[in-house]
């Protein structure tokens, strides 16, 4: 079966630029989708179909897809934004949803 | 405004059941594919079944398969997770999701329920 690999931590500046990246061999070949998942909250879409942006997501939230890996990418990074952070593909060959372990976001 | 309400999370001894419900409200029901997802406290999501919206089609993860059966009362707007055989590595929280037909994401999950499996 697929897996999906995200860095445990990343840490940035506020006003810096954080990428996030989502490893795997099914990653190039299926769109990736994104979640911000706060303390003790329900997780939210922040990226769908590797880089469009659900409505009321800011800008500053963009995605990528290239070959086996996708990045996440947050520009003008905010308090606010310090959240865990999964990635998630469609398995269309399995029919299930892969998620990849999950990336902590410090600010 | 969408939402989606989980409910029945409790705590069970090892080899017990649980039904878990959503209800569901805010937009059409029976037109969306519901996935269940369920997080071990400061762990990771792990995807645990899926069924589309007439209720015929359903897949689990291997972990579950078996032991979970997931369906959905479109009348009710109502989604269920019907869990037997309980294990303490069933422990968790069960989110519902839910999917518009084919898009392989969610943008709606509901706050989830927790379920504790001990012996």
């Amino acid at each position: 079966s697929h897996v999906l690999t995200q860095p445990p931590s990343v840490s940035v500046a506020p006003g810096q630029t954080a990428s996030l990246t989502c490893g795997g061999s099914i990653v190039g070949s299926k769109s990736v989708h994104w979640y911000q998942q706060k303390p003790g909250q329900a997780p939210v879409l922040v990226v769908f179909d590797d880089s469009d942006r659900p409505s009321g997501i800011p800008e500053r939230f963009s995605g990528s897809n290239s070959g086996k890996t996708a990045t996440l990418t947050i520009s003008r990074v905010e308090a606010g934004d310090e959240a865990d952070y999964y990635c998630q593909v469609w398995d269309t060959d399995d029919d299930q949803w892969l998620f990849g372990g999950g990336t902590k976001l410090t600010v | 405004e969408v939402q989606l309400v989980e409910s029945g999370g409790d705590s069970v001894q090892t080899g017990g059941s649980l039904r878990l419900s959503c209800v569901a409200s805010g937009f059409s029901f029976s037109g969306n594919w519901m996935h269940w997802v369920r997080q071990v406290p400061g762990k990771g999501m792990v995807w645990v079944s899926r069924v589309n919206s007439d209720g015929r089609s359903t897949n689990y993860a291997d972990s579950v398969k078996g032991r979970f059966t997931i369906s959905r009362d479109n009348a009710k707007s109502t989604l269920y997770l019907q869990m037997n055989s309980l294990r303490a590595e069933d422990t968790a929280v069960y989110y519902c999701a839910r999917e518009t037909p084919g898009t392989g994401f969610s943008e709606y999950w509901g706050q989830g329920t927790l379920v504790t499996v001990s012996s």
